[in-house]
């Protein structure tokens, strides 16, 4: 059963400190997505990649947010310095190419609390 | 530029009772996906279903059933015979069809509590 897996699923940090969350799409997907979920703001798109070349980060905070993929299998969302107002759940999903329909399938989540 | 609106926030509903969640979108794309997702309490979101814009045929899986008409922008969502293990949040969401962007625009979402 093919699903995207996220780590940490819980992190708890102060602000200031450097947070890394990291995803692993589903094996064969080419698209990659980050979003930030609030109970204020709801779900947020913060940036996707298609064969690991980023093609929208639009909605990242571009000051201390960072996304890549080192390789095919492996997204990191990074922020640095964190600050409260990025206590959120932030999800990473995948998906097959466009033509094939455009779903995503989202990963459990990382909880995120800055202190 | 895409829309969804889900005007329903919240619906509680008996054990049993049928229950429909509205979904309204904008878009000047001539194809295009609609999809909906639910979010239980453990918060993963799932995908329930995608719907093509050239595709008006109505789709019914076991309890759920999906109402779409292009007519009215309105791609509806009805559960029958609810339990209570469809309590969760339910995200209407719409991308284009073909083309680079596959980003999806999300409604705000409605949550769903079924009482036993």
């Amino acid at each position: 059963d093919a699903r995207v897996t996220q780590t940490p699923r819980d992190k708890v940090t102060e602000m200031g400190q450097e947070v890394t969350m990291r995803c692993q799409p589903i094996l064969g997907h080419n698209t990659v997505f980050w979003y930030r979920q609030t109970m204020m703001q709801g779900l947020e798109l913060l940036a996707y990649f298609r064969n690991r070349a980023p093609l929208d980060d639009s909605g990242m905070p571009k000051d201390r947010f960072s996304a890549e993929m080192p390789d095919a299998t492996l997204a990191t969302l990074k922020i640095q310095p964190s600050e409260p107002r990025d206590s959120a759940v932030y999800f990473c999903a995948s998906g097959p190419h466009p033509d094939s329909g455009n779903e995503q399938f989202f990963g459990p989540g990382t909880r995120l609390t800055v202190l | 530029a895409q829309k969804v609106t889900q005007a329903q926030t919240e619906i509680s509903v008996v054990e049993k009772e049928d229950v429909t969640l509205d979904c309204v979108y904008e878009t000047r794309d001539t194809t295009y996906y609609l999809f909906w997702y639910k979010q239980p309490p453990s918060g993963e979101l799932v995908f329930l279903i995608r719907r093509n814009s050239f595709d008006e045929q109505n789709e019914i899986s076991g309890r759920y059933s999906w109402n779409f008409q292009k007519s009215t922008s309105s791609f509806n969502f009805t559960i029958t015979a609810s339990q209570v293990v469809d309590s969760a949040v339910y995200f209407c969401a719409l991308s284009p069809r073909g083309g680079a962007n596959s980003k999806l625009t999300f409604g705000k979402g409605i949550t769903l509590s079924v009482r036993p």
